[in-house]
């Protein structure tokens, strides 16, 4: 069965530091996305991706923030400079459908746990 | 903007038994999905269930199944035959049906199951 992976599982870094969050979305899917969730605290939508560009964002998602397709399978979320308080898990997602184009189902990867130090 | 409640931040069940998991959402939207999502200790998120609000019919997969209010703007699961492998913190989850994908969730139900 297709499944979304990202890498790495565990990512620590300084304060300060840029990462590069890497996602390999299922391959017929076309919307993809990015979630996190900080420590005992629910989901919260970062950045949905569609035809190269962002199609939503949400006021989480600042300037420190940016989404990249660079290729035909990976979907990246960089962190510019990164604060303690960007330390969480954050999930891809991807799906088939268009938005408002019917019940696409949202399929999430394992996760992927920041820690800023 | 929309927003999704779930009041219960743990719940226990006893193997073989039944538990209702509760969820609240707000919007002034009259079309959108709703969902329920489930994260084992692995943290994968798993697709539960769905439901379209247009469809009267509570939705039903296996063991588990809704209760869909929609003028109560209520959305409850119900695990049947409660097994081992069905703890897990559990999320309700809205989307909108037209612009934008993005799911909003809840604050989730951590979910034991005792022998």
């Amino acid at each position: 069965e297709p499944e979304v992976t990202q890498t790495p599982s565990h990512q620590v870094t300084q304060m300060g530091q840029e990462v590069i969050l890497r996602c390999v979305p299922i391959s017929n899917h076309l919307y993809f996305y990015w979630y996190r969730q900080i420590l005992g605290q629910k989901v919260e939508f970062l950045v949905s991706f569609y035809n190269n560009e962002i199609s939503e964002k949400s006021e989480i998602f600042d300037d420190q923030f940016s989404v990249e397709r660079p290729d035909g399978s990976n979907f990246t979320l960089k962190i510019r400079s990164t604060k303690l308080e960007d330390s969480a898990m954050y999930f891809c997602a991807s799906s088939g459908g268009p938005p408002g184009g019917g019940l696409h189902e949202q399929f999430f990867g394992p996760g992927t746990r920041l820690t800023v130090l | 903007a929309q927003t999704v409640t779930q009041s219960q931040p743990e719940m226990s069940v006893q193997e073989a038994e039944t538990v209702t998991l509760s969820c609240t959402y707000d919007t002034s939207e009259s079309d959108y999905y709703l969902f329920w999502y489930k994260q084992p200790p692995s943290r994968q998120m798993i697709l539960v269930i769905r439901q379209e609000a247009y469809k009267q019919q509570n939705a039903t997969e296996n063991r588990f199944s809704v209760n869909f209010q929609k003028a109560a703007k209520s959305f409850s699961l119900k695990i049947s035959d409660s097994q081992l492998g069905d703890a897990a913190m559990y999320f309700c989850a809205y989307r909108s049906a037209g612009g934008g994908n993005k799911l909003t969730f809840g604050t989730g139900t951590q979910l034991k199951v005792e022998l």
